[in-house]
């Protein structure tokens, strides 16, 4: 079975730094991308970017290019988001999402999912 | 950035109705590269169609997405009890990546 698993919850404070982890199984973990998508609490999803684990090349959406950043661990089958000084607006479910590669910059749907990771910033 | 605007905000319907949910966008989405997710609380979304019509594997043959260009179309055949949730369409044509803004289904 293909899944995605993320790590637990995190309460941070402002001004920390965080990363959370996407391990993949089930399937060759550098065949496919890994793409982060944020929902901030009652709101929409957000694609923030995403990660070739193959070579590690990533794209950002410009909304979230120099906020984040994206990283792999392709010897242990898993993607990383990493912040390093946290902002109250960054409380959110963050996912992550496998993609078909089609191209090098031809995109694709996300499938599947993991199963979430609640980020909350609070002072 | 293409922008994606889902129509209507909400679909008030009863089981066993008929849904039609609209996805416009911007611009045109480039080989009709667009997708279609469920999401029901406390879930991660799930995949229904890519490809603007392709069903993805295990989704119900009451699913069905049309469309090319700049408008698309989920329709839910026959409502379930489990298809009310919040759906969102996406577009992979052309980065950045973006979704709509989202339609709920709920019960009438």
């Amino acid at each position: 079975e293909v899944q995605l698993v993320q790590s637990g919850a995190e309460v941070k404070k402002p001004g920390e730094s965080l990363r959370i982890s996407c391990k993949g199984s089930g399937y060759s973990f550098t065949s496919y991308w890994i793409s982060w998508v944020r929902q901030m609490p009652g709101k929409g999803l957000e694609w923030m970017g995403r990660i070739d684990p193959s070579d590690s090349y990533t794209n950002y959406s410009p909304s979230f290019q120099g906020h984040v950043t994206i990283s792999a661990d392709k010897s242990i089958s898993t993607a990383y988001l990493q912040w390093s000084s946290l902002k109250a607006s960054d409380t959110a479910m963050y996912y992550c999402a496998r993609q078909v590669v089609r191209g090098v910059i031809l995109g694709s749907w996300f499938d599947p999912w993991g199963q979430g990771t609640l980020v909350t910033v609070s002072s | 950035e293409i922008v994606l605007t889902q129509s209507p905000a909400t679909l008030s319907l009863s089981p066993g109705e008929r849904a039609t949910l609209s996805c416009g966008a911007s611009q045109s989405v480039s080989s009709s590269y667009l997708a279609w997710y469920q999401q029901k609380p406390g879930l991660a979304p799930r995949l229904l169609i890519y490809d603007a019509s392709s069903r993805a594997t295990g989704i119900p043959d009451r699913f069905s997405g049309s469309g090319s260009g700049t408008d698309f179309t989920l329709t839910i055949s026959r409502l379930e009890p489990e298809d009310f949730a919040v759906y969102y369409c996406q577009q992979y044509g052309s980065s950045p990546w973006t979704f709509g803004q989202g339609t709920k289904v709920e019960i009438k």
